[in-house]
């Protein structure tokens, strides 16, 4: 069983378009997180849930909107889609007991 | 704020040689430290950990020790082989009462050559 699954795995979009990728875990945590990875590796934080409650929300465009339904589940949505927002995201999650897990990533493309 | 600062790659090595990959902190407080591992075309992995000073974290052969007095994590291994070719990140988390946020280093590519 795969313990925090993204999906879809690539995605490949036209400027302007609307996104969403999803992320679900199966591991009974508390806190769910998106991490962005642009194309030199560098990994950044973008948002964070605890409970389905918003606590880490970095400097991110506003085009950029996460929700979190239950507790298992951290969509990110994503507007009006920009080239500079080709990156891999990556879904975590941890709980106060545990390190974070990281999902296999997705890599978007913008064209 | 907090923050880590690691050896900048590519590193490119033949197999059986020593791997070292400096990692320095920067933290307020207490912080745990990890080294994850990402193979081409994967996610993060969790490699190793330490949650206080003096801990050794060790793991398929890699090891590395919490320095609290030189705010060091340096990772080590003996003898790589062509399998542990991957991107290796140090990173820290100060653990609060709802989350574990990473602060990662810039990552590190390590090249092992047969």
């Amino acid at each position: 069983d795969t313990a925090v699954s993204q999906t879809p795995k690539y995605l490949v979009t036209q400027m302007g378009n609307d996104k969403s990728i999803k992320c679900e875990q199966n591991l009974g945590h508390d806190t769910m997180y998106w991490y962005k990875q642009d194309s030199k590796k560098f990994l950044k934080i973008m948002f964070s849930y605890n409970n389905k409650e918003l606590i880490i929300n970095e400097t991110v465009p506003n085009r950029f909107s996460p929700k979190s339904p239950d507790k298992a589940h951290l969509n990110l949505h994503i507007n009006s889609l920009e080239l500079g927002d080709s990156a891999v995201y990556f879904c975590a999650s941890s709980s106060h007991l545990t390190e974070a897990f990281f999902g296999q990533g997705t890599r978007l493309t913008v064209v | 704020g907090n923050s880590v600062t690691q050896m900048e790659g590519p590193v490119t090595l033949s197999e059986e040689a020593f791997l070292t990959i400096n990692c320095t902190y920067t933290a307020t407080g207490y912080p745990s430290l990890f080294w994850y591992v990402q193979y081409p075309g994967e996610g993060l992995q969790l490699l190793l950990k330490a949650t206080k000073a003096d801990d050794k974290g060790s793991n398929k052969g890699f090891e590395a020790t919490y320095r609290k007095e030189t705010t060091s994590f340096h990772l080590e291994k003996g003898s790589v082989q062509v399998s542990d070719s991957a991107v290796y990140f140090c990173a820290l988390s100060l653990y609060r009462s709802n989350d574990y946020k990473l602060s990662f280093g810039a990552g590190t590519t390590v090249t092992v050559r047969a």
